[in-house]
């Protein structure tokens, strides 16, 4: 079965660097997705990777390796408005998006 | 600005209440839309692949005629909810995008059946 993997929810504090990783198994890859999605809010697109390596895009930076079938989103300099679900989504051979259920990351002041 | 434009974004209505919902992409055609479920601390739920000019594609589970699709433009699809119930209560949203790239999804639409 297809499968996305990351953690239910982060903790971290406002200044800092937080990583959330997300792993996959699906049935091919057509690029990778990460959204934000506040409370009560629709997702919205904060970076795509369909070849290894990182991708900068201000304080945020997203990686993937598809030999791992593994990204990370890689958020700096926190601000408490980052406090959101983070959400990982896979887009497999048919070019269906598989999502990951989420991650809820606080942050601390 | 928003490529994806969902309305009303706020629903309250009587049980038995049927309800309609729709989607436009604003600058792209969309053949494909998704529309999407998810009940307060849970994540994103597909109902339904929306096609445009065919019949939907529906998740198991989601019963096809209670949650009627139709996309007969390459800008619009619509969502209905038939003889809503207090359980249908949710946050349903749209998206769309094209092949490879990024999935932009409508504001969402919240309902509340009393």
């Amino acid at each position: 079965g297809q499968n996305i993997d990351q953690p239910t929810e982060m903790t971290a504090t406002e200044g800092a660097i937080v990583q959330i990783n997300c792993t996959y198994q699906t049935s091919g890859f057509n690029g990778l997705f990460w959204y934000q999605q506040h409370a009560g809010e629709a997702p919205t697109f904060l970076s795509y990777n369909v070849l290894d390596g990182l991708e900068e895009k201000g304080r945020f930076s997203s990686f993937l390796s598809r030999s791992k079938g593994y990204s990370y989103l890689l958020l700096k300099e926190l601000q408490m408005k980052d406090s959101a679900s983070y959400l990982c989504a896979v887009m497999d051979s048919n070019y269906q998006l598989i999502w990951g259920a989420g991650t809820k990351l606080i942050i601390k002041p | 600005g928003a490529v994806v434009s969902q309305h009303p974004s706020w629903v309250i209505c009587k049980s038995g209440t049927s309800v309609k919902i729709e989607c436009r992409s604003l600058d792209f055609q969309a053949t494909t839309m998704f529309w999407y479920r998810q009940f307060p601390k849970q994540s994103l739920m597909l109902m339904a692949t929306s096609n445009e000019g065919s019949k939907a594609t529906y998740e198991q589970g989601v019963e096809k005629d209670k949650f009627l699709i139709n996309h007969a433009s390459l800008t619009l699809s619509t969502l209905t909810v038939t003889s809503a119930h207090p359980e249908d209560s949710s946050f349903y949203i749209c998206s769309s995008g094209q092949y490879n790239q990024p999935q932009h999804f409508g504001d969402g639409t919240r309902l509340s059946i009393l």
